[in-house]
């Protein structure tokens, strides 16, 4: 079956810690997105990236990093510069958008990030 | 901000009623997306809408679209327990410097009492 697949499902951060969120598809997107959910909030885009190679920062990019060597994957470092990172954090893939407008993104069922 | 607003913030009915959900936006769009999310679960695509449509349904799903207004609703009908999760609409942007992104909203609650 195709789908997106996030590890792991719960992570807990030590105070000074970097911590990476793993995110796989195999749909064959060109486009991935990282977005954090803060408790009844909607997604704040952290970053995304419509190519391998390239990606771009989104609303709170701040403390985040990314890479996107491979087009399956977009892993995710919480770094310690990220002073609040407790929350939901959601992964998603898309096709890439056309002159219609951007497609409809396929979600993972996200990593729930905890601090110590 | 592009972002969508859902309202109301939470909805609560009866099983067998009708669920109306509202959005609104603040910049010209391409299409209007909804979406649907189960607690600690992610979000699954319902239906899209481009700016040239005003309707479109999906089972017992009814989508409207008021470009003019920048609004849009998301209409359930005969609504389930199942249908219980928080919806969300996500619109992108119609300039090159917002494309291959979505806006979400904060989300609608909707509660489906058996």
């Amino acid at each position: 079956d195709g789908g997106i697949t996030q590890s792991p499902k719960y992570l807990f951060r030590k105070e000074g810690q970097n911590v990476t969120l793993s995110c796989e598809q195999n749909l064959n997107h060109d486009a991935m997105y990282w977005y954090r959910q803060d408790p009844g909030q909607g997604l704040r885009l952290i970053y995304y990236s419509q190519i391998v190679n390239d990606f771009q920062k989104g609303d709170i990019a701040e403390g985040y990093s990314v890479s996107r060597e491979k087009k399956e994957s977009f892993p995710l470092t919480v770094t310690s510069a990220q002073k609040n990172p407790t929350a939901f954090y959601l992964c998603a893939s898309s096709i890439r958008y056309d002159r219609v407008g951007n497609q409809p993104q396929h979600f993972g069922d996200g990593t729930r990030l905890s601090i110590l | 901000s592009q972002q969508g607003e859902e309202d109301p913030q939470a909805l609560s009915i009866q099983e067998g009623e009708n669920a109306t959900m509202n959005c609104s936006y603040k910049t010209s769009i391409n299409n209007l997306q909804w979406y649907r999310q189960n607690s600690g679960r992610g979000l699954v695509h319902l239906i899209l809408i481009r700016s040239n449509e005003r309707e479109k349904h999906s089972g017992r799903l009814r989508v409207t679209l008021d470009t003019s207004k920048k609004s849009s609703s998301l209409l359930i009908t005969a609504s389930r327990a199942a249908d219980t999760a928080s919806y969300f609409c996500a619109t992108d942007g119609d300039r090159g410097s917002t494309l291959g992104r979505l806006y979400f909203g904060r989300g609608t609650q909707l509660t489906v009492w058996p």
